[in-house]
């Protein structure tokens, strides 16, 4: 059964970058039906697409945040990661990682599996 | 910049029927968006529950389904039941391989 786990620092200063990864396990990234993408959730509030890449790099952001996010894939580790630069306490949130289907094998542009996510802090 | 729109807040009586809805700030809301529609419960990851508009995922009851009304995605509970008290969010894809979740829409159950 695949499974997502995300990782990395809790807290981030100001204008620093912050950087995630996220390890699958069970199946491989390497897989033609699918994106691997990040969403966040500031506390109390809802869900906000980051972005998605495919196994092949090929990267899609959310035009808001697309100045100061990078996805990349590193297929050989299975995970992928999510640096966000210069951050605010307006970047505080819970990061998601989440499988998204790109065929019409799986769920089409659904998010169907997900990690439990990771609480970051923005503060100094 | 182009906004989901779901209603804030919404309740229902148990046993009853609701239907929450996913628009667009401009524009309609048409199958080729594949509305997706999430269920979180506080602390958990979200859960699918309807994709491509109206495909329940795996293990979903019958009683969520899915549809376009007019020119919004919705999102129809029949039977309402105490535990699908939760916040609800439906995603649209806009192509170039960008999706736009909308601000969710939290359901009482009372």
């Amino acid at each position: 059964q695949l499974q997502l786990q995300e990782s990395g620092p809790g807290l981030v200063k100001p204008s620093e970058t912050l950087s995630l990864t996220c390890t699958v396990s069970g199946g491989s990234i390497s897989s033609s039906s699918y994106y691997w993408g990040w969403i966040r959730q500031p506390p109390g509030r809802g869900l906000e697409w980051i972005g998605n890449i495919y196994y092949s790099g090929n990267t899609y952001y959310n035009p808001s945040l697309k100045s100061r996010v990078t996805i990349s894939v590193d297929t050989s580790k299975n995970h992928f990661s999510l640096k966000l630069s210069s951050v605010t306490a307006a970047d505080t949130a819970v990061y998601y990682c989440a499988r998204r289907c790109s065929s019409t094998t799986c769920y089409l542009n659904a998010f169907d599996i997900w990690g439990r996510g990771t609480m970051v802090t923005v503060s100094s | 910049q182009t906004v989901v729109t779901q209603e804030p807040s919404f309740s229902v009586s148990p046993g009853g029927t609701v239907t929450l809805t996913c628009g667009l700030s401009s524009g309609s809301v048409s199958t080729n968006n594949y509305p997706t529609w999430y269920q979180q419960t506080p602390g958990q990851a979200p859960r699918t529950l309807i994709y491509s508009t109206n495909t329940r995922s795996s293990g979903v009851p019958g009683r969520f389904s899915g549809s376009i009304l007019g020119n919004k995605a919705a999102l129809t509970i029949t039977g309402a039941q105490a535990d699908d008290e939760s916040d609800y969010y439906c995603v649209l894809y806009m192509g170039s391989g960008i999706v736009v979740f909308g601000g969710g829409t939290k359901l009482t159950v009372v």
